[in-house]
């Protein structure tokens, strides 16, 4: 895993809710990426940032906002409007945002709405 | 951890045989390959990767071939191991600006003692 990190490694959240998702990495990478992940199936992307103060929607963005305050940050929040959030959550990061650039993952977040 | 290898498809092979993972790839621009480990429960782990200008790129126990006329990859893995059982997920991309890899749905791999 590296030097990225992830909190919490499991998270319950009630129909509803808001929930942000802890991403940190130590690497001084400049891009940063979140996944969903869900069983028998590759990873779908989220959000995507390349820089600081900036941020792209990546394929399946809708329910989903994110922040990029400082470099080695970039929370993922699933907010109520996320019909199905039940999910393994992965975030990246790499050198640049060049997408031959090798991506690093953490240890991931499973996200559980009861 | 939850598997994420349910309804993958699924390669088993016995301790000590050699692997061949197979991919398709989408994109005839994609000019980087990537493959990655992901064990049950965790986030995946980068393997090897290969540029389009090469055909064959070693690593240590893996082997990445590359056929762009067909569009094909594939990872070799020699004296397959115990603890080589994972989903193994092959990705592309496209070099020069931004584009993002775009991730295949897995190999589970199984390797039995």
């Amino acid at each position: 895993d590296g030097g990225i990190t992830q909190s919490p490694k499991y998270l319950f959240r009630k129909e509803g809710q808001n929930v942000t998702l802890s991403c940190e990495q130590n690497l001084n990478h400049d891009a940063m990426y979140w996944y969903r992940q869900d069983p028998g199936q590759g990873l779908r992307l989220i959000y995507y940032s390349q820089i600081v103060n900036d941020f792209q929607k990546g394929d399946i963005a809708e329910g989903y906002s994110v922040s990029r305050e400082k470099k080695e940050s970039f929370p993922l929040t699933v907010t109520s409007a996320q019909k199905n959030p039940t999910a393994f959550y992965l975030c990246a990061s790499s050198t640049t945002g060049d997408g031959t650039d090798t991506q690093y993952f953490g240890p991931g977040t499973r996200l559980t709405v009861l | 951890g939850e598997s994420v290898g349910l309804h993958l498809p699924t390669l088993s092979v016995q301790e000590g045989d050699n692997s061949i993972i197979n991919c398709a790839y989408s994109n005839s621009a994609s000019d980087y390959f990537i493959w990655y480990k992901q064990e049950s429960g965790k986030g995946p782990q980068f393997i090897i990767d290969i540029r389009s200008n090469m055909d064959k790129r070693q690593g240590q126990r893996v082997t990445v071939l590359l056929n762009k006329t067909v569009k094909h990859l594939s990872l070799q893995i020699a004296a397959t191991q115990p603890g080589d059982s994972a989903v193994y997920f092959c990705a592309e991309a496209i070099s020069g600006g931004y584009s993002t890899l775009t991730f295949g749905k897995g190999t589970m791999l199984l390797v039995s003692p």
